[in-house]
């Protein structure tokens, strides 16, 4: 039962143009929501959260949509960078469920210059 | 460096022996977490602890494996006899939990392998 689907795979963009990478959940208890980005042979570094009391949150060349409706986030990278290339995951929580992450799968970033 | 560490970083063990993995979270944070992650996959959480106590274990930990956290400081997580489909990343992550949302933060992984 995957209740957090990265459904693209990879995604490969132009240096400097707009990366969109979405993520679909299907457990609507879900409160908090993260992005990481994940080298290879390295550990998930955290880019950006949004809790479910907002719908937009932006943090430099980052910013994360949540549709609640929809049961869908976004995560918007512009100006894309070369060292973005990564595999970026997707993690939702329950605050009020001990906070474990439920990951999806994760989407291969390529930038391309 | 003051981030969240593993130790080993790999680790290679013939099937049924016995491993254990180390993580030293970031100081003042008290939970601490742990997943393993497969080729392909998101992390899948494991269990987690708020200081010295572990508060849940998921399903996908078995009998073989038993995690521990004394004083609330670093903590172990030990498999016994281990079997191939241990073979996977092994991370660890620590949070500072005040009330509500928190951010994890993992640390590099150890990867292990079972010949």
């Amino acid at each position: 039962d995957q209740q957090v689907k990265q459904n693209s795979p990879s995604l490969s963009v132009q240096e400097g143009r707009i990366s969109i990478l979405n993520c679909d959940y299907t457990n609507s208890m879900f409160d908090y929501f993260l992005w990481y980005k994940k080298y290879p042979a390295e550990g998930p570094t955290f880019l950006i959260s949004i809790s479910s009391i907002k719908d937009k949150n932006e943090d430099g060349r980052f910013t994360v949509f949540l549709n609640k409706s929809a049961k869908h986030l976004s995560l918007h990278i512009v100006p894309s960078q070369p060292g973005d290339s990564a595999v970026y995951f997707c993690a939702a929580s329950l605050i009020m469920g001990g906070n474990k992450l439920v990951f999806g799968a994760g989407t291969i970033l390529r930038v391309k210059s | 460096d003051t981030g969240v560490s593993q130790n080993p970083r790999h680790k290679i063990t013939k099937r049924g022996q016995n491993v254990t993995f180390r993580c030293d979270p970031i100081s003042e944070h008290n939970r601490l977490y742990w997943y393993r992650q497969t080729l392909g996959q998101g992390p899948e959480f494991l269990t987690y602890f708020q200081n010295e106590a572990q508060l849940e274990k998921s399903r996908l930990l078995s009998d073989r494996f038993s995690a521990e956290r004394p004083k609330g400081s670093f903590s172990t997580l030990e498999i016994q006899r281990t079997e191939q489909g241990d073979s996977a990343m092994y991370l660890c992550a620590s949070s500072l939990v005040t009330s509500g949302a928190e951010t994890q933060y993992f640390g590099p992984g150890t990867r292990l392998l079972v010949l």
